[in-house]
């Protein structure tokens, strides 16, 4: 399968546990984006890298969340003392260039803060 | 906010063309249209973009109004499978902001 892959698909843990997610992109994407969707709305923009360079923060960014793509390949995104309101689904996607084509998206990991 | 409007929900019927709605009387010469779908507890598809010219692919069809304020989406024969929440995203091509803004779609049913 030479699509997006993201893991874990799901993701139980508790309040004030720190978690990690992780993105494999379509090879040789050089922008990777990560999105959080939370229930019965549309996917919400939080960060964009293109190679390892993270170019773009949304304010929905909290210092509680860290994103990393250390060699320009897979990515990761880190919640620290996560909280109930953090519950939901995290996106990824990638593409080669944003002016040559879209952005596909991996299945996403649901997260689940109890 | 997403900058384009989409009604909330849809039916069609299986076998018929599926034509669903956009507008997006604020777009810059610069952005382009793109659609998306996501089938419940998936990731978005990608289905279609364009700049001003109507687009073809083997999912579907892209009309754009002359003056680029709307667009529709065709899916020509629409199966069950296709019952999904269809995106609709203006989305620039050069500098600046790169993330795709989602709005809440239209919840699209196709009944048998």
């Amino acid at each position: 399968d030479t699509g997006v892959s993201q893991d874990p698909r799901h993701k139980i843990t508790k309040r004030g546990q720190n978690v990690t997610f992780r993105c494999d992109p379509i090879s040789e994407h050089n922008r990777l984006y990560w999105y959080r969707q939370t229930l019965g709305q549309g996917p919400e923009f939080l960060t964009y890298f293109q190679n390892e360079a993270q170019l773009e923060k949304s304010r929905l960014l909290s210092d509680r969340f860290s994103a990393e793509r250390p060699k320009g390949s897979f990515s990761t995104l880190e919640i620290q003392r996560t909280e109930q309101g953090d519950s939901a689904m995290y996106l990824c996607a990638s593409s080669l260039d944003r002016a040559l084509g879209p952005a596909f998206f991996g299945q996403g990991t649901r997260l689940t803060v109890v | 906010d997403a900058k384009t409007t989409q009604p909330p929900s849809m039916d069609c019927a299986e076998g018929r063309a599926a034509n669903l709605p956009c507008n997006h009387s604020t777009i810059s010469g610069n952005e382009y249209v793109y659609w998306y779908r996501q089938i419940h507890s998936q990731g978005p598809q990608y289905i279609i973009h364009g700049l001003k010219n109507n687009e073809t692919n083997e999912m579907a069809s892209l009309i754009i109004t002359e003056d680029r304020k709307s667009s529709t989406l065709i899916l020509p024969h629409a199966t069950l499978r296709d019952t999904a929440v269809y995106y609709c995203i203006v989305r620039v091509a050069g500098g600046g902001a790169d993330g795709l803004t989602f709005g809440k779609g239209t919840h699209l049913i196709i009944q048998p």
